[in-house]
């Protein structure tokens, strides 16, 4: 079964280092995967996708995310954290043959100025 | 470009009233989805529309959910009656293509609803 795993329901990092959000995924075939962002009382915001290609993906807001095959991984990273970049973050799949994404729980990010 | 609107935002009720959701997607999107968003958890999927039609409907519990996108375009969800277990945040989303693995979602607010 397609699932999505995000091991830490909270990150905390000081403002201006580097952060990662964790993802791993299980899904069949070869896996297309998002990372989205809620904002308190607001809907998701994409921000970057895998679907094929460079392994290194990046997206909006200085964030990148780096697929691992090997791992079924696809951690989320920005060099420099923002306070501004505090939010709940999401992990997605979509297996290949079905068009049902699957979210993970969620990581809340705390970024302490 | 106007994103999904969704209305209303907060809804609550009391225990076996009815209750709809509406949403309009982006302009254009073809594909429409809502989402059931528990409070710590992620979303998951009720039903995905290509144009007029349901094409999965698989993890809508039909005996009081329902739903409808008439013209292909807006979207209502209702609720008739509405259990506690229902309090939750509903979530519409719409993609461009016809439902492509490699769509981008684009989320409305969501409508956070309290059954009491």
């Amino acid at each position: 079964a397609q699932s999505v795993a995000q091991p830490e329901d909270q990150v905390n990092v000081a403002e201006g280092n580097p952060l990662t959000v964790k993802c791993t995924y299980s899904v069949s075939g070869n896996p297309y995967l998002f990372w989205y962002v809620q904002y308190p009382n607001r809907g998701l915001q994409f921000l970057l996708k895998y679907i094929t290609g460079d392994n290194l993906v990046k997206g909006s807001y200085g964030f990148e995310a780096e697929f691992n095959k090997s791992q079924t991984s696809f951690h989320l990273k920005k060099p420099s954290a923002l306070v501004s970049d505090s939010a709940l973050y999401f992990c997605a799949s979509v297996g290949t043959g079905g068009f049902k994404t699957i979210f993970g729980a969620g990581t809340r990010l705390f970024v302490k100025a | 470009e106007a994103g999904v609107v969704q209305s209303p935002r907060y809804k609550i009720i009391e225990k076996k009233q009815p209750v709809a959701f509406w949403c309009n997607p982006i302009s254009g999107h073809n594909t429409l989805y809502w989402y059931l968003q528990n409070l710590g958890q992620g979303p998951e999927l009720l039903i995905r529309y290509e144009n007029e039609e349901a094409v999965d409907d698989s993890q809508l519990p039909k005996d009081r959910f329902s739903a409808e996108r008439l013209k292909g375009v807006d979207s209502t969800l209702k609720i008739q009656p509405a259990e506690l277990g229902d309090s939750a945040v509903y979530l519409c989303a719409s993609s461009l293509d016809g439902g492509g693995n490699t769509d981008t979602q684009y989320f409305g607010p969501g409508t956070r609803l309290t059954v009491l």
